[in-house]
């Protein structure tokens, strides 16, 4: 079956750091951008951070930078997102998403194409 | 970043009405643009991406239209599947930045 799952998440005091894993099965890995989204409770959606197919380009939202790390194990099919120096407001649902990175003569485009069913992060004391 | 304005913030329609829901950037990403819907505890789906075309599998009703800073996404008949709440995102640089979201509701 093609999915990914998400896994990780729970209650963590502030300061405190989690790990959050994402497993990929039905489809090739490799070759696909994978990010994470996340959604706090009742708020909309979030773009948090991508990685490139092999690992060379990450990106971050600015609220994250220097405290989350995106990376991937290809051999192993599955996504991480290392969360330290968590916060109250890092609260949400984070998701695991797939992007084919779309082509055409213009140019390259994104297309989350497939998302996890998510993992709730809560971060209070 | 670049911000992302959707509007309306929550529209009320009823089934077989002809929808438009817009979205605006705070500068130009061409036709760098995607729409996803999404249900009350669910993941959200791929509608369209660079601006107007469709993800396949998804129904013919819903199309997207814009370039620059303008966009829209129209649903040309509401069917009852079809409330939920729409979000724009721009994949023109990063960070990577949604609309605050649609919410469609039954009238």
């Amino acid at each position: 079956e093609v999915q990914l799952v998400e896994s990780g998440g729970g209650l963590v005091q502030p300061g405190g750091s989690l790990r959050l894993s994402c497993g990929a099965s039905g489809f090739t890995f490799s070759n696909y951008w994978m990010i994470w989204v996340r959604q706090a409770p009742g708020k909309g959606l979030e773009w948090v951070s991508n990685i490139r197919q092999d690992g060379s380009q990450k990106y971050y939202v600015d609220s994250v930078k220097g405290r989350f790390t995106i990376s991937r194990d290809n051999a192993k099919n599955s996504l991480y997102l290392q969360m330290n120096s968590l916060r109250a407001e890092d609260t949400a649902v984070y998701y695991c998403v797939r992007d084919p990175d779309y082509s055409d003569s213009s140019g390259y485009y994104d297309a989350f194409d497939m998302w996890g069913q998510g993992t709730m992060v809560t971060v209070s004391s | 970043a670049i911000q992302m304005t959707q509007s309306p913030s929550s529209l009320s329609a009823s089934v077989g009405d002809r929808v438009t829901i817009t979205c605006r950037a705070s500068q130009g990403i061409r036709n760098e643009l995607g729409w996803y819907q999404q249900k009350p505890g669910k993941a959200p789906k791929l509608l369209i991406y660079a601006a107007s075309t469709l993800q396949s599998g998804v129904p013919s009703r819903f199309s997207g239209s814009g370039s620059g800073t303008d966009f829209t996404l129209t649903i040309s008949s509401l069917q009852p599947e079809d409330f939920a709440t729409y979000y724009c995102l721009q994949d023109y640089n990063y960070p990577r930045t949604f609309g605050q979201g649609t919410k469609l509701e039954i009238k």
